[in-house]
Formats: structure tokens, sequence, C-alpha cells
């Protein structure tokens, strides 16, 4: 089965800063996706940055990205620039790539907290 | 883009009380649909997902039944709420023709008491 581990309950940086969540994960499948979601306050799970598996470029959107290490089984997630605004639980998730597979497995989260 | 409207945002029910909570999606048609449960300090856990009206798969044995009447509505119910069954519960779509992200809605707080 496939498990999906982030091994930093709580992380925090200096506005402005930069900042890296890790996560990896278990599978022994070659067709899968993986995804930050992040969780504010308000609890609506917000789709952050996707990577797919066959790709070997680390995905990218603006101060988010990503250093995905497919044969490590890594996929950590890079914050630059940190603002308020980022403070939320982020959670990392698998989910394999063929047909009928629905489940999204998420990790435990990692809390992040901003400091001014 | 889909909208994922859930409702109601938040619900105090007694144990033993039947459950209803309603997701509909807007912008998409025939979507894959799920419904999570996110614990108090814990992951999200998939509970149920649907790839077309009338087709429920369950993940987890439990106390609750999911229904998809139409094509962008699914209901999740019980019929005797149990006090294990609070939790922050989120309805999921996933566009079928566009590849294997999954977007979530604004969730809804359930508190058995």
């Amino acid at each position: 089965a496939q498990t999906v581990t982030q091994s930093q309950p709580e992380m925090s940086v200096q506005e402005a800063e930069t900042v890296t969540l890790s996560c990896t994960y278990d599978t022994s499948e070659s067709d899968y996706y993986l995804f930050w979601y992040k969780q504010p306050p308000s609890r609506q799970m917000i789709l952050v940055i996707r990577q797919e598996a066959y790709k070997q470029q680390n995905a990218t959107e603006n101060r988010f990205s990503v250093n995905f290490q497919k044969a490590a089984k890594s996929f950590s997630l890079k914050i630059s620039d940190s603002q308020l605004g980022d403070a939320a639980m982020y959670f990392c998730a698998y989910k394999r790539g063929s047909f009928g597979n629905e489940k999204l497995t998420f990790g435990t989260g990692t809390r992040l907290t901003i400091i001014p | 883009s889909q909208t994922i409207h859930q409702w109601p945002a938040t619900l105090v029910q007694p144990v033993g009380s039947p459950l209803s909570l309603e997701c509909t999606v807007e912008g998409t048609s025939n979507p894959n649909l799920y419904w999570y449960r996110q614990a108090a300090g814990r992951g999200l856990q998939l509970l149920f997902y649907s790839v077309g009206i009338g087709q429920i798969s369950s993940e987890v044995p439990q106390n609750l039944s999911a229904s998809r009447p139409q094509d962008r509505q699914f209901i999740l119910s019980s019929k005797k709420l149990l006090l294990s069954d609070s939790g922050f519960y989120l309805c999921a779509c996933r566009r079928t023709v566009s590849g294997n992200t999954i977007y979530f809605g604004e969730g809804s707080w359930l508190t058995v008491v």
C-alpha cells in the first residue's frame, strides 16, 4: 500500500525568508501524481502545486516550487519569500495514475508558522 | 473552473440522530466525486467516491453511507450518528477530462453530542 510521510509536524519561518517542507512516499507504481495542499484556518483544502511522476522537471507555481527526487521517493515543497498568508497546515498527497484508482493518500501534515 | 458547494457548514447533532450532508458541483459535468473525513489533529481519510450517478464505492466500513442522485450532487448520510462520527467532512471533485487533480469544497463541521 502507498504511504506518505511528513516528518515535520511543525515548522516556522521568518517573513520573507525561504522554507522547505519535507515529504517522502512509498510506492511500487511508476505512474502516479504528487500534490501539496494548503489548509488555512478556514479548513478548506487548497491545491498549491502538483507533479506528474513521468516529468523530470520540477513543478513551479510562483513562489512555490518542489524538489522531486523520484529515485529517493522524496517530494519537498519550497516556499520562497514567505508571507503571512502562507501560514497554514500543508499536506503532501499521492495518487496512482492508473484508471480506476481514485484514492488520494495524504500525509499527516506540517503546520507552518510565519514569524513577522 | 469548477466550484464545490457544501452544506451545512456547521452541524451539531445528538447521538442516534440522522445525518445528511450535501455537496453540489458547478462548472463541470460527469465529475468523479469524493467524501473525505478529517478527524481532529489528523490527516484526511477517503470515505466514499463515485464515478457516476448511482455508483458508489466505499473505502472503509462505517456508520455512514453515500448517494449520488444526480450527476453533480453527492450526499453523505447516516441513520444513527455515533460520537466517533464527529469531524470535518470534505467533498471533493475530479474532472475526468482534465487529469488527476482533486479539488475540495469548503467542508462541513460535524459535532456529535
